[in-house]
């Protein structure tokens, strides 16, 4: 148990369907992140966020948007997805400049 | 164009031998590298890291070594154990916005320690 909870674990959803994904840390970190695995690809950097606000966007298409209510909650909105979208979605959080926690992260499967 | 590369997929081990895990870096700017691992269906968790300052950094049968020269570091694990089977993803750490930073990670390789 990292102290990072992401629901739900799997989400298949088709093109058209509105989702989200949700985090919550309940370590006390100021920082949360989105990362994304794809098969035989490194975890790729999304969005960061900073004491709530979007400090990084690394070229994310606009179909996902995130949202960070408060410092211990990140939501990570889904709409039209492709089927190239299917990966691991993983949460993170940190303090500061010390090492980031991780989630178990949601297998998304995109029909 | 990767800025870290693990450049073995997988590795095999016989127990209680050594595991070495390689992992090469492009910018000698960075100063702050990290070793995760991660098992199937969990994220990944942070096993040890290392500061430029440094070129090694030892916690019980892992030792991570740094080669600032050759912008190359490695993970240790000795004496390997069959729950040492998982994927080991080398990362760096790079200055984000705010107060937070980032880590941008090589593929991962995959280690299994055979009984």
């Amino acid at each position: 148990e990292t102290g990072v909870t992401q629901t739900p674990r799997h989400l298949v959803m088709g093109m058209t369907n509105k989702k989200s994904l949700k985090c919550e840390q309940h370590l006390g970190h100021n920082a949360m992140y989105w990362y994304k695995q794809s098969a035989k690809k490194p975890l790729e950097l999304m969005f960061v966020y900073s004491l709530e606000e979007r400090v990084e966007n690394n070229s994310v298409p606009s179909r996902f948007s995130p949202e960070c209510p408060n410092s211990s909650h990140l939501f990570l909105h889904l709409h039209t997805l492709q089927p190239e979208d299917s990966a691991l979605y993983l949460c993170a959080s940190s303090r500061g400049n010390e090492k980031l926690f991780f989630g178990s992260g949601t297998q998304l499967s995109v029909l | 164009d990767q800025q870290v590369k693990q450049n073995s997929p997988s590795l095999s081990v016989q127990e209680g031998r050594i595991s070495i895990l390689n992992c090469d870096y492009t910018n000698s700017m960075f100063d702050y590298f990290l070793w995760y691992k991660k098992y199937p269906a969990e994220g990944p968790t942070f096993l040890i890291s290392i500061s430029s300052i440094k070129d090694k950094n030892e916690d019980g049968r892992f030792t991570v070594f740094l080669n600032k020269s050759a912008k190359h570091l490695s993970l240790h694990i000795v004496p390997s154990q069959p729950g040492d089977s998982a994927v080991y993803f080398c990362a760096v750490r790079v200055p984000g916005g705010a107060g937070s930073y980032q880590l941008t990670f090589g593929k991962g390789t995959k280690l299994s320690v055979i009984p």
